[in-house]
């Protein structure tokens, strides 16, 4: 079983559109985040959750909205899309809080965004 | 934000052993040392961690100077398998926060 699942992993969209990028882990963490890869491969931070609480939520416009409904599972919720937002976005997870542990991180296989 | 230093690419011959460096001179004393490393259309997978003392395990070594201020990630047989970019990352002790850098293409040749 993966432990980090993402889905979908290809998501092409016209610029404007609302779209989703769904996440799950199977390894019992508590902590999950969302990075996002840009084209020069640069992996930077958007959101991190414990136990559905937001903890982490770095400088990312507020057309990005994630949403936890349980432990196990982090979506990633994007409005009215932009070209900037073409990326690879990974979600991973960790065993411990983002602030207070040293938890390695687990990531998915990552969700790769076209917006045209 | 990442606070490391890695040189953009290396190479490396198979089954030859392959020693990627680290460069972080304003580490602080809490500050751990991990390494990621990121296959071709994969997410970053964790290699290996430590403070200040070398470390072991089954998928690479670590050494770690003795002032701290860097280290280098030891493949003691690279495989073709092992091409990927590889991160060196610190991480303060109470916190999962993750910052990336551009980390060291490594390029495996047969």
């Amino acid at each position: 079983d993966t432990a980090v699942s993402q889905t979908p992993k290809y998501l092409v969209t016209q610029m404007g559109n609302d779209k989703s990028i769904k996440c799950e882990q199977n390894l019992g963490h508590d902590t999950m985040y969302w990075y996002k890869q840009d084209s020069k491969k640069f992996l930077k931070i958007m959101f991190s959750y414990n136990n559905k609480e937001l903890i982490i939520n770095e400088t990312v416009p507020n057309r990005f909205s994630p949403k936890s409904p349980d432990k196990a599972h982090l979506n990633l919720h994007i409005n009215s899309l932009e070209l900037g937002d073409s990326a690879v976005y990974f979600c991973a997870s960790s065993r411990g809080p983002p602030r207070g542990t040293n938890e390695k991180l687990f990531f998915g296989s990552g969700t790769q965004l076209s917006v045209l | 934000d990442a606070k490391t230093t890695q040189p953009n690419s290396m190479e490396s011959n198979e089954e030859e052993p392959v020693h990627l460096p680290c460069n972080h001179s304003t580490i602080s004393g809490t500050d751990y040392i991990h390494w990621y490393r990121q296959l071709p259309s994969q997410g970053p997978e964790y290699v290996i961690h430590g403070l200040t003392s070398n470390v072991n395990n089954r998928m690479a070594s670590l050494a770690i100077a003795e002032d701290r201020k860097s280290s280098t990630l030891i493949l003691h047989r690279a495989t073709l398998r092992d091409a990927a970019v590889y991160y060196c990352i610190l991480r303060p002790y109470n916190n999962n926060d993750m910052r990336f850098g551009a980390g060291t293409r490594l390029t495996v040749k047969p």
